[in-house]
């Protein structure tokens, strides 16, 4: 089946630092989804892309559709404490559309 | 609100014990889905009902059943639950399989097998 790729594994950073991450496929994706999960809790949506090249943005944080359709890229810009958590890449896969998740990136944001 | 909601939070029950795992959804979505997340890994999904279909996944083992009794609420049954089955159990609902139906997700259920 397809598979999601998803770097980096995990980032220390500072607070109010910049943060990219992304998401790579070997085949073509209609929807890359980005979901952030909290400690304990369930994902929750952040980000949907739906068309190849789409740029999209949810307060500080952005994310792009790869022109490719085969990647996309979340980046949260001037991080706070509470973005710490780990972000999943996500889409459809096969002819029901299951949607299937990279491994994530674990985020820690130092005061 | 809590739009799909699981209970229990955490559920511990000890090796070869039935288990069930409930989940309930006030957003009248056609489809439920449960997901398998183990420690640090990215959510598996067992299976899902589009309405009252049910689709396994060719990897989901026998021993994990599920139930829809109706729209609103969806149940994971795991028969003889074995230690490799400790694990968050997520569920999500989507309005439809299409592409461009997002899925919203529960904060999970935490089973421990003893």
């Amino acid at each position: 089946g397809q598979q999601l790729n998803q770097s980096p594994q995990s980032m220390f950073i500072q607070e109010g630092e910049d943060v990219s991450m992304n998401c790579t496929s070997s085949s073509i994706f209609n929807t890359w989804l980005w979901y952030k999960q909290d400690p304990g809790e369930g994902p929750v949506l952040l980000i949907a892309l739906y068309k190849a090249g789409e740029l999209t943005s949810n307060g500080r944080l952005t994310a792009q559709f790869g022109i490719t359709r085969k990647d996309s890229f979340l980046n949260i810009s001037a991080s706070i404490p509470s973005d710490v958590g780990i972000y999943f890449c996500a889409g459809p896969e096969g002819s029901q559309g299951n949607l299937i998740f990279g491994k994530g990136t674990k985020l820690s944001v130092k005061p | 609100d809590a739009m799909v909601i699981q209970n229990p939070r955490y559920q511990v029950t000890q090796f070869g014990k039935p288990v069930t795992l409930s989940c309930s959804q006030t957003l009248n979505h056609n489809v439920m889905y449960w997901y398998q997340q183990k420690s640090s890994q990215a959510p598996k999904l067992l299976f899902h009902y589009y309405d009252k279909d049910f689709n396994n996944e060719a990897d989901t083992p026998d021993n994990f059943q599920s139930r829809r009794p109706n729209t609103s609420f969806c149940f994971l049954d795991i028969r003889s639950p074995g230690l490799g089955d400790a694990a968050m159990y997520l569920c999500a609902t989507s309005r439809s399989r299409a592409s461009n139906s997002p899925l919203h997700f529960g904060n999970g259920t935490r089973l421990t097998v003893t």
